[in-house]
């Protein structure tokens, strides 16, 4: 079955800290793969995305992610964090031709000063 | 330049009413999509649409029905309101192929 999986229903990291937010994926083909931010109130946007070629993909923001195919895994990554990074994550699976995506349940960070 | 553009962006309703969240893209995109965000949970496909005349259902469809008489609108028709659906509504759109989804800003519907 075709799944996402982010392990950290809660995060809280110190400002200038690093973060590694994770997602593991089940997918039955070659898997396109987004995360997307999601502040209070507000929508979703995208972050970053991987389809091929190079596995580590820069985004915005200074978010960064590495698409690892023997892990199944599509970590997001940020050297250094601040306050305004304190959101919601959520990493998505999808591809095929209807282009579905699947969700995972999300990742909420908080950013202590 | 506006996107995504999910109307109401609030509604209480009561139960057994029924209502039509709406949804309209002016980026000529083929494929929409309508998903429900509850706490905890991520989000859950409800509906989709390829292409204007051409749905179907996704994760979640019961107690939903949608259409797609054109490329720009996607409406998510409630008919008889339960307390389960009291939730957060995205609309989202893509061009298809490695493009992503591009989100609304969502309606926060409840149910009472």
């Amino acid at each position: 079955a075709q799944s996402v999986t982010q392990p950290d229903i809660h995060i809280t990291v110190s400002e200038g800290a690093s973060l590694e937010l994770r997602c593991n994926y089940s997918y039955g083909a070659t898997p396109y793969l987004f995360w997307y931010v999601q502040s209070p109130g507000q929508g979703l946007q995208l972050l970053l995305k991987y389809f091929s070629g190079d596995t580590l993909v820069q985004g915005i923001k200074g978010f960064e992610a590495e698409f690892k195919r023997s892990q199944s895994s599509f970590n997001l990554r940020k050297p250094s964090v601040h306050w305004s990074d304190a959101a919601e994550y959520f990493c998505a699976v999808g591809g095929g031709a209807t282009n579905k995506l699947i969700f995972g349940t999300g990742t909420l960070l908080a950013v202590q000063p | 330049n506006a996107g995504v553009t999910q109307t109401p962006k609030f509604r209480i309703l009561k139960i057994g009413q029924s209502m039509t969240l709406q949804c309209t893209q002016d980026m000529n995109h083929n494929y929409m999509y309508w998903y429900r965000q509850d706490p905890g949970m991520g989000l859950k496909l409800i509906y989709y649409s390829v292409g204007a005349g051409i749905t179907d259902k996704g994760e979640v469809p019961n107690g939903y029905n949608v259409s797609r008489s054109t490329t720009e609108d996607f409406p998510l028709r409630l008919e008889l309101a339960a307390p389960s659906q009291t939730s957060v509504y995205f609309c989202a759109s893509t061009m298809g192929g490695d493009q992503p989804q591009h989100f609304g800003d969502g309606t926060r519907l409840s149910i009472l």
